[in-house]
């Protein structure tokens, strides 16, 4: 258990409005990263860090920002929500460059009416 | 894209029998790695196996990785129960990233 808390666990929110997800590990782990999950698309990476400042986007970083200004936290936030953004958000922390295992936080579920 | 794409999507079986699921990719990788998650949590890492390694064993589970078909498989021996979850797969071919399948979703029936 590498000590990864989400927060919120859930949301409800309205088209437009700004909303951040935050995620908190203990581990003193350098990579951190924000997935996304939607059935039938598996998990999708929206934006990682490699280090306090360093980031970079995923594959579905579109309408999604993310911020590191600590080792143990980082950030997402989504600007102006819309109803394609409705998902489950999972956070996961590694150790090292040479990616190894992944540990996941228990999720954030966002519903975006 | 997805870089890794499971097969079956879905599987159910009895307890004590196996189960496999098959994971393609399309890429080169450094490593290939199996995770499970249960319904409403969050994933947790299985086994790791790198490009060099042909099969590796933990428990259980057993993974064996084609590169030069680029497929790897997870066999999970005696189901129980318990077993019954989502498994993905996931790639590491750029460094620093980990790109995921979409998941068998794995039925155990008591």
């Amino acid at each position: 258990d590498a000590g990864i808390t989400q927060s919120p666990r859930h949301k409800v929110t309205e088209t437009g409005t700004p909303v951040t997800l935050r995620c908190h590990q203990t581990e003193n782990h350098r990579y951190m990263y924000w997935y996304r999950q939607d059935p039938g698309h598996g998990l999708r990476l929206i934006h990682y860090s490699y280090g306090v400042k360093d980031t970079d986007k995923g594959e579905v970083s579109d309408g999604y920002s993310v911020s590191r200004s600590k080792t143990e936290d980082f950030l997402l936030t989504l600007e102006s929500a819309t109803s394609s953004q409705t998902s489950v958000y999972f956070c996961a922390t590694t150790t090292g460059r040479d990616t190894g295992e992944l540990f996941f936080g228990e999720g954030s579920r966002l519903t975006v009416l | 894209s997805q870089q890794g794409e499971e097969d079956p999507q879905a599987l159910s079986i009895q307890e004590g029998e196996n189960a496999t699921m098959n994971c393609s990719y399309k890429t080169s990788i450094n490593n290939l790695q199996w995770y499970r998650q249960n319904s409403g949590r969050g994933l947790v890492h299985l086994i790791l196996i790198r490009s060099n390694e042909r099969e590796k064993h933990s428990g259980r589970l057993r993974v064996t990785l084609d590169t030069s078909k680029k497929s790897s498989s997870l066999l999970i021996t005696a189901s129980r129960a318990a077993d019954t979850a989502s498994y993905f797969c996931a790639t590491d071919n750029q460094g620093g990233k980990l790109i995921f399948g979409q998941g068998t979703e794995l039925s155990v029936k008591p």
